[in-house]
């Protein structure tokens, strides 16, 4: 069974600039949640999607977006990159039915 | 807004004693979890308790759900080196599977 599996681990970029993270999930699941964890702090629910749409969204800007594909990993995008976006961006899946998450290690964003 | 806030923020004991984390909230949750994380890595999912009162055993982990589902507690007997990391409690948002984090404990176990 292979877990979930972030790219890239870690990044830089510059404010403005535009990025995208990518997550394979865990082999069955059908739902990917992503978090963004500023150092310190607890993860922050951005949003999750579930057979390709979006299904629940949490308080952030229309600049964060992202995408579902039919083999169910995802892709979470961020334009016009701001310092504060410099965080870890974790990425879950869960299977049918069941509420557990299973995260993948991350991503690592620096934005100078 | 749901809010879960966890006590203490940092926790520095010596291996072998016990210690208490705490999860509250105002809001009533359908379930929680609580998870821990070590540098560099993801969370990793420890329990889900889903029934009000519910007490459950991992080994020398014992999670508690308050009776009103606002919040939980981990206790942990005897702590040794290889309990330090950042635990962490997840709220699910009630009839999603949308979770919402605690804002983090932080132990740390002294050999």
């Amino acid at each position: 069974e292979t877990g979930v599996t972030q790219s890239p681990t870690h990044l830089i970029k510059t404010r403005g600039q535009q990025v995208t993270l990518r997550c394979s999930s865990q082999s069955g699941h059908n739902t990917v949640s992503w978090y963004q964890q500023a150092l310190g702090q607890g993860p922050q629910f951005i949003f999750q999607y579930y057979r390709e749409e979006e299904n629940g969204r949490g308080n952030f800007p229309p600049r964060f977006s992202g995408l579902q594909f039919p083999n169910y990993s995802s892709e979470l995008n961020v334009n016009a990159l701001e310092l504060d976006d410099s965080a870890l961006y974790l990425c879950a899946s869960s299977g049918i039915g069941t509420g557990e998450l299973f995260f993948g290690e991350g991503s690592r964003l620096t934005v100078l | 807004t749901q809010l879960l806030e966890q006590s203490p923020q940092f926790l520095s004991i010596q291996e072998g004693e016990n210690l208490t984390v705490y999860c509250n909230s105002s809001s009533v949750f359908s379930s929680l979890q609580w998870y821990r994380q070590e540098p560099g890595e993801g969370p990793v999912l420890l329990v889900t308790v889903v029934t009000g009162g519910e007490v459950k055993k991992l080994k020398r982990l014992t999670f508690q759900f308050g009776d009103a589902r606002k919040d939980s507690s981990l206790h942990i007997t005897a702590a040794q080196p290889g309990d330090t990391g950042l635990y962490l409690c997840a709220g699910a948002d009630s009839g999603t599977y949308k979770y919402i984090f605690g804002t983090g404990t932080r132990l740390k176990v002294l050999a």
